[in-house]
């Protein structure tokens, strides 16, 4: 069974600082983890891909870890801006979806 | 401009109803998926597309039917069987299929339907 999970429901972060969400996974095999970010009643838009050969990818203000041993994977948003206020979902392979952790960025 | 519709935004449907979501891309994409979000979770698999006249059952595809008749499209077929049909409907489509990777990672999502059972 593959999971992807997302214990955190919600964060909450100050505008400027860093933002940490987390999503750990089960079962190992060669695959690639995408994170997602989604509006209320819209449609969620790609943000970043790493692939399991590789420890980190960076694209800008984000930037994610991947810890193959520990089974888990972390976004960093920084600086953290309130237009970040959103759902962030990890995915596995593209279908296998976390429930999400709601991020709100405080000015 | 290239993308991913979904129509209508809003439905609403009587108990007992059959009800199709439509999905057209203009992405030339190979592959189409059908998910489902309910408050509070992640998004559920319902049925997958990765190529023209294929297509697979995901995680909840019971109460469900598709068919891709054309690479651009990928209706969504809601039937009397489905149990809790009342959800928000995300269709998304992307080059490569679930497994493939690289370039052909990304998924694009439509802007979503919501479908209310009364």
């Amino acid at each position: 069974d593959q999971q992807v999970k997302q214990n955190s429901p919600s964060l909450s972060v100050q505008e400027g600082r860093i933002s940490i969400l987390n999503c750990d996974y089960t079962n190992s095999m060669f695959d690639y983890f995408l994170w997602y970010k989604k509006y209320p009643a819209e449609g969620p838009t790609f943000l970043i891909s790493i692939s399991s050969i590789k420890d980190k990818n960076e694209d800008g203000r984000f930037t994610v870890f991947l810890n193959k041993s520990a089974k888990h994977l972390s976004l960093h948003i920084v600086p953290s801006q309130p237009g970040d206020s959103a759902v962030y979902f990890c995915a596995r392979c593209k279908v296998i979806f976390g429930p999400g952790t709601s991020l709100s960025v405080i000015p | 401009d290239g993308g991913i519709t979904q129509s209508p935004k809003y439905l609403f449907r009587k108990e007992g109803q059959n009800v199709t979501l439509s999905c057209e891309q203009n992405l030339n994409h190979d592959a189409m998926y059908w998910y489902r979000q309910d408050p509070g979770q992640g998004l559920r698999l319902i049925y997958y597309s990765q190529i023209v006249n294929d297509f697979q059952k995901g995680d909840i595809a019971e109460g469900y039917s598709v068919s891709r008749e054309k690479k651009e499209s990928f209706p969504l077929t809601v039937t009397s069987a489905q149990k809790n049909p009342t959800a928000f409907y995300l269709c998304a489509s992307s080059r490569g299929g679930w497994a493939s990777g690289g370039s052909y990672n990304e998924q694009f999502f439509g802007p979503g339907t919501r479908l209310t059972v009364l």
